[in-house]
């Protein structure tokens, strides 16, 4: 069965340090992958899709990356955070004929 | 783009039903789901539509009309265990992001005894 994991799950970080959000998808090959925000008041806001290795598309300026530098490994990354980048991370995975998604645990950032 | 509108909150009681309603624009619908999403946890799938009608799962149903552009999860038999947030989302032909699920802002629904 397929599973999907996050890391770290809660983190509180200075403005201006640099943030890293990893995900990790066992028992799929070449999963549609994908970096969602939940911020107080706003509903999950979708960041980053990935169809493949090394393809990364961006739905939301901002100063967040992302990359994915094997099959089943997706990055959620930052130079210099700001508070507007607080709030819950989460990483999912999609069935490409229905859509589905399935979410791992998710990350709750907070900037300070 | 896409819009996406269902109410911020509801309440209800145990052992009661209640009707979540979503109405959606798209520019080329590919299915609406329905996830719930506990406090602090991440969101669970409970249903999918892409043709119209309604599709019954146990306690919760979810309806659809696309030339309404409009959905509702209902549920029977309310639990305490049921309060939690109830999230529309729809998949869009015409969204860059291909099978990225855009997303309401969730209704937060509270089961009182």
């Amino acid at each position: 069965s397929q599973t999907i994991h996050q890391w770290p799950a809660t983190l509180v970080q200075p403005v201006g340090s640099p943030l890293s959000l990893e995900c990790t998808v066992e028992g799929t090959s070449n999963p549609n992958l994908y970096w969602y925000r939940q911020a107080a008041g706003r509903g999950l806001q979708l960041l980053f899709y990935s169809v493949g290795i090394g393809q990364i598309s961006s739905e939301v300026p901002q100063n967040l990356s992302a990359s994915r530098p094997q099959d089943r490994q997706f990055i959620l990354s930052s130079k210099k955070l700001l508070l507007s980048d607080s709030g819950f991370y989460l990483c999912a995975w999609g069935l490409a004929v229905s859509g589905e998604l399935f979410f791992g645990e998710g990350s709750r950032l907070t900037v300070l | 783009g896409q819009n996406i509108d269902q109410p911020t909150e509801m309440t209800a009681t145990e052992g009661a039903i209640v009707q979540i309603n979503c109405t959606y624009q798209t520019s080329g619908f590919n299915g609406l789901f329905w996830y719930q999403q506990h406090a602090g946890e991440a969101p669970t799938f409970l249903s999918y539509n892409v043709l119209d009608g309604l599709e019954e799962k146990g306690r919760f149903s979810s309806f659809l009309s696309r030339s309404k552009g409009y959905s509702y999860l209902l549920l029977k038999e309310l639990q305490m265990k049921d309060s939690a947030s109830y999230l529309c989302a729809v998949r869009d032909r015409g969204n860059q992001a291909g099978t990225a699920l855009i997303f309401g802002k969730g209704t937060t629904l509270s089961v009182s005894s």
